[in-house]
């Protein structure tokens, strides 16, 4: 069983709607928690951490149900820039150096 | 800054050929990582170095060798490369460890193995 699981899409949404991304993990001891975001042939950049009590930047809330082992990504207000791969990542087997890398959920925000 | 480089950015090698991937950051940080992203793989790693002098195995590390040459330098060596290494490369750094710090991505070496 893959560590991180997410749906790999695409989701495909207009301009100005709320999309919803999920993610689970395998490892109940899993510490750290984060959502990259991947534009096509570009390398991976930090979106943002993933606290306990939920997180917000913006227009990206970040959720965390450690009972559930799952994590969210809510982005609201879509922008045709928002348009990319995200990638739910969790710190790993050795729980040390080690991250998980989920394969990606691929948005397109269309005009 | 220049965050993290990576040469050379793409590569087109021969089965059985060998080749070293070039990582160097500028942030000063301690810690370094190979990781390789296939098609519908995601992000694997390859090797680590938690801090200078010291290198471990990541999850895929067969056919790999690694040298941490200083605080700043990290290169992945291919000594006899095979079709199963065609793989987009990414050098990464962080702080300190990646459990509570962010990773900063090289721009990646997209290498072919014919």
């Amino acid at each position: 069983r893959k560590e991180v699981e997410q749906d790999p899409g695409p989701f495909n949404v207009p301009e100005g709607a709320t999309v919803a991304f999920n993610c689970t993990y395998s490892n109940s001891a899993s510490q750290s928690f984060f959502w990259y975001r991947q534009d096509c042939r570009k390398e991976p950049k930090l979106l943002m951490s993933v606290y306990s009590s939920g997180n917000e930047d913006g227009r990206f809330t970040a959720q965390l149900n450690r009972a559930s082992q799952y994590i969210s990504l809510l982005i609201r207000d879509s922008k045709l820039s928002d348009s990319a791969t995200y990638l739910c990542v969790v710190n790993g087997w050795d729980s040390g150096y080690a991250l998980n890398f989920g394969k990606g959920t691929s948005l397109l925000v269309t005009p | 800054n220049a965050g993290v480089t990576q040469t050379p950015k793409f590569q087109v090698l021969k089965t059985g050929q060998s080749m070293t991937l070039q990582c160097a950051q500028d942030m000063n940080h301690n810690s370094m990582y190979w990781y390789r992203q296939d098609p519908g793989m995601g992000l694997r790693l390859i090797y680590y170095s938690a801090s200078e002098g010291t290198t471990d195995k990541g999850e895929v590390p067969n056919g790999y060798n690694v040298s941490r040459l200083n605080k700043r330098e990290f290169s992945l060596r291919l000594e006899s490369a095979a079709p199963s290494q065609t793989s987009v490369y990414f050098c990464a750094s962080s702080e300190e460890s990646p459990s509570w710090s962010e990773q900063f991505f090289g721009p990646g070496t997209r290498l072919t193995v014919l």
